[in-house]
C-alpha cells in the first residue's frame, strides 16, 4: 500500500532548529519534495530529493535514504512565520506516469 | 512573478448539481494537475493532464469528475452531481516539466461547500 508518516504536531522556539521526519512506503519511487502550508494558503515548494544526502537551501534542509524510506526537514535559525504545516510528499512512477501522494502534514508552532 | 490563479475562491453547491472550477495556471507551463484537501485532511493527488490528455489519475477520480483544457490559458474540473462529501479545498497546479525537480506552483484554491 501507499503510506506516508509524519508527525502531527511538534512546537519549538524561535531560534532553535528542528527536524521533521517523514518515513515512506510507496510501490514506486520517483523524489520526495518537501512543501510549506500556512493554514488556509496554498502549499508552496521547499526542496526536492531523488538521490541520497542531503539539499541545503539556506535555512532550510532535506535528507533522503531511498534505502530506510526516510526523510527529514530540518529548519535552523526558527523564526515566528514558520509556524506551518509542513507536507512531505512522494512522487510514484509506479504506472509509468507520475502521481503524488502527500502525507498528513506536520503542524510546527514556533513559540517567542 | 507568474502565479497560478483560480475562480471562485468559494463555491457553495447544492447537492446533486455540477460545479466547474477555474484555474488559469503559469502561462509557459505544460503539465496541470488538481488536488483536493479536506478540512483537516491531506492534499490527494487527484489528476494530472499534458498534452490536451490525462496522465494519471487517482483512485477518487471517477467518472464525477472531468478535466478539460477549453481555450489554451484555462484548466478545469468538472464535478457532476456534487456530493457532501465532495466539500473541500481544490487546488490547481502547474509545472514547466515532469519530473526531476519539476516545481509545482499551487493556486490559491476553490473552496467548495456542498450542502
Amino acid at each position: 500500500g501507499q503510506n506516508i508518516d509524519q508527525p502531527t504536531e511538534m512546537t519549538a522556539t524561535e531560534g532553535a532548529i528542528v527536524q521533521i521526519n517523514c518515513t515512506y512506503q510507496t510501490s514506486g519511487f520517483n523524489g520526495l519534495f518537501w512543501y510549506q502550508q500556512h493554514a488556509g494558503e496554498a502549499p508552496t515548494f521547499l526542496s526536492y530529493n531523488v538521490l541520497d544526502g542531503l539539499e541545503e537551501k539556506g535555512r532550510f534542509s532535506s535528507f533522503l535514504s531511498r534505502s530506510k524510506g526516510y526523510s527529514y526537514l530540518l529548519l535552523k535559525e526558527l523564526q515566528m512565520k514558520d509556524s506551518a504545516s509542513y507536507l512531505c510528499a512522494v512522487r510514484d512512477d509506479t504506472s509509468g506516469t507520475y502521481k503524488y501522494i502527500f502525507g498528513t502534514g506536520t503542524r510546527l508552532k514556533v513559540l517567542a | 512573478e507568474p502565479e497560478v490563479t483560480q475562480t471562485p475562491s468559494h463555491q457553495v453547491t447544492q447537492m446533486g448539481q455540477e460545479v466547474i472550477l477555474r484555474c488559469v495556471p503559469i502561462s509557459n507551463h505544460l503539465y496541470f494537475y488538481w488536488y483536493r484537501q479536506i478540512l483537516g485532511q491531506k492534499v490527494e493527488f487527484l489528476v494530472s493532464f499534458y498534452n490536451n490528455e490525462i496522465s494519471e489519475k487517482s483512485e477518487i477520480f471517477d467518472d464525477q469528475f472531468s478535466v478539460e483544457r477549453p481555450d489554451g490559458s484555462n484548466f478545469t474540473l468538472k464535478i457532476r452531481s456534487t456530493k457532501l462529501e465532495d466539500s473541500a479545498m481544490y487546488f490547481c497546479a502547474s509545472s514547466q516539466l515532469a519530473g526531476g525537480e519539476d516545481t509545482q506552483y499551487f493556486g490559491p484554491g476553490t473552496r467548495l461547500t456542498v450542502l
